[in-house]
């Protein structure tokens, strides 16, 4: 298997203009969650989805974030309108219920 | 009050020491234990689980007390290779679904 997959690595934008981030868990995987990392928070969790159903989204910081999950293979992260105080790492993880979390090498984002 | 807390560091140790990391949790309901190791500009990759009695892989041993709510890491024989940045992490499951949160992480630079 590859992994989870992440697209795209790096993605540089201009505040205002909308971002939108893909994963790809590990078939077979019925959690995915969305990480956001920076140097003076760390790793926040976004939101998760169980079996393509978003399960808590209480991490997503403003109405500017949403996540989908569509099918069991394919999840995304918009932003819009972009800031750049949304600038950081976006992680992609997914899992089988309580087992080892498998993350996805990450999208640098900065918005300028 | 943070769900999952540790101590930043950065724990500056010689090669060869011994090397302790505490962390602490909120959730009296948590119910899995992690350890995650993730090297500067990559994502966190599994280090070991942390189970009531205890673990241990090679050098590595994990520690669990329910009644104070902490987990501590203790690395033994530091290698510089061991340079990174632990996570603990907590999951909390609740029905099918599962929340990893995780803590901000303790650096640890071992050197010659």
């Amino acid at each position: 298997d590859a992994g989870v997959i992440q697209s795209p690595r790096h993605e540089v934008t201009e505040m205002g203009q909308e971002v939108t981030l893909r994963c790809k868990p590990i078939s077979g995987h019925n959690s995915l969650f969305w990480y956001r990392q920076t140097m003076m928070r760390g790793l926040e969790l976004l939101i998760y989805f169980n079996n393509n159903v978003p399960i808590d989204d209480s991490g997503m910081p403003e109405d500017r974030f949403s996540a989908k999950m569509p099918n069991a293979s394919f999840s995304t992260l918009k932003i819009q309108p972009s800031e750049p105080r949304d600038s950081a790492v976006y992680f992609c993880a997914s899992s089988q219920t309580a087992f080892e979390a498998f993350f996805g090498q990450g999208t640098r984002l900065t918005v300028v | 009050r943070k769900e999952v807390e540790q101590d930043p560091g950065p724990f500056n140790v010689p090669e060869g020491a011994t090397v302790a990391f505490n962390c602490t949790y909120s959730n009296s309901a948590s119910q899995s234990f992690f350890w995650y190791r993730q090297d500067c500009r990559k994502e966190p990759k599994l280090l070991m689980s942390v189970y009531s009695s205890g673990n241990e892989d090679g050098r590595f041993t994990a520690q669990l007390n329910r009644a104070s709510q902490y987990i501590s890491l203790l690395i033994r024989d530091s290698k510089l290779s061991d340079s990174a940045t632990y996570l603990c992490v907590v999951n909390i499951e609740g029905g099918t679904a599962s929340k990893l949160t995780f803590g901000t992480g303790t650096r640890l630079q071992v050197t010659l």
